[in-house]
């Protein structure tokens, strides 16, 4: 199966500051990967699929990008709202996958 | 707007069966295909199996011998079987929905809460 590594696993940053997230998956996924994001106790909440597509209702400060085995997600100015947890999902091949998340904590 | 809710036993005993049910409120379950995901203490989210309306699924291999994913349109809801459960089906337990298409690439974006399960004598 393919498998998903994120980096950095934590992230201390201040509100207004750019976060760089990434997810490299272990064959070619294509563009064929989803970000989401998660707060403790909240159900999952799709961002982006196909690598770069906001999902209905993701602020344009969210951005995605890459293809292949490299990807990134970056939050352009931090809201508060955006201290979470952020993992990335492959749905190239079955089963799919799962990255182990990115937390974006306040400095 | 669409909402999922899972719902469970809580705690099961090694060697039986766990049981799942996803009830799906605000919308239709025709035409879409549903999932059931886990995530154990510490580790990735893990995806169980799959599920069309229609009665069309799919399992994850590792865990093909044990786990049974059906549907019941009639009351909205789709459900998990897991036998001879370990404590490593320790998790929060999680139902969603694939609504998001791009050619023969679906996405998951409805999502349960999650309800957790504790395998333990």
């Amino acid at each position: 199966e393919i498998v998903l590594t994120q980096s950095p696993a934590t992230l201390s940053l201040s509100p207004g500051e750019r976060a760089t997230l990434s997810c490299r998956a272990s064959q070619s996924v294509s563009s064929h990967l989803a970000w989401y994001q998660q707060k403790p106790g909240q159900a999952p909440r799709l961002l982006m699929y196909e690598a770069s597509n906001r999902a209905t209702g993701t602020p344009a400060r969210f951005s995605g990008s890459g293809s292949g085995t490299d990807f990134t997600l970056t939050i352009s100015s931090l809201e508060p709202e955006d201290f979470a947890v952020y993992f990335c999902y492959q749905r190239s091949k079955w089963p799919e996958t799962y990255g182990p998340g990115t937390k974006v904590d306040i400095k | 707007q669409l909402q999922l809710q899972e719902s469970g036993p809580g705690l099961v005993k090694p060697s039986e069966t766990l049981s799942l049910t996803c009830t799906v409120s605000g919308g239709s379950m025709s035409n879409y295909w549903w999932d059931w995901i886990r995530q154990a203490p510490g580790k990735e989210m893990e995806s169980l199996a799959y599920i069309h309306s229609s009665g069309d699924s799919n399992y994850n291999p590792s865990l093909k011998s044990r786990v049974a994913i059906s549907v019941d349109t009639s009351k909205n809801q789709f459900f998990l079987r897991l036998t001879s459960v370990t404590a490593a089906d320790t998790a929060i337990y999680f139902c969603a929905r694939y609504g998001v298409v791009v050619g023969n690439y679906y996405y998951t974006d409805v999502w349960g809460k999650g309800t957790t399960v504790t395998v333990s004598s």
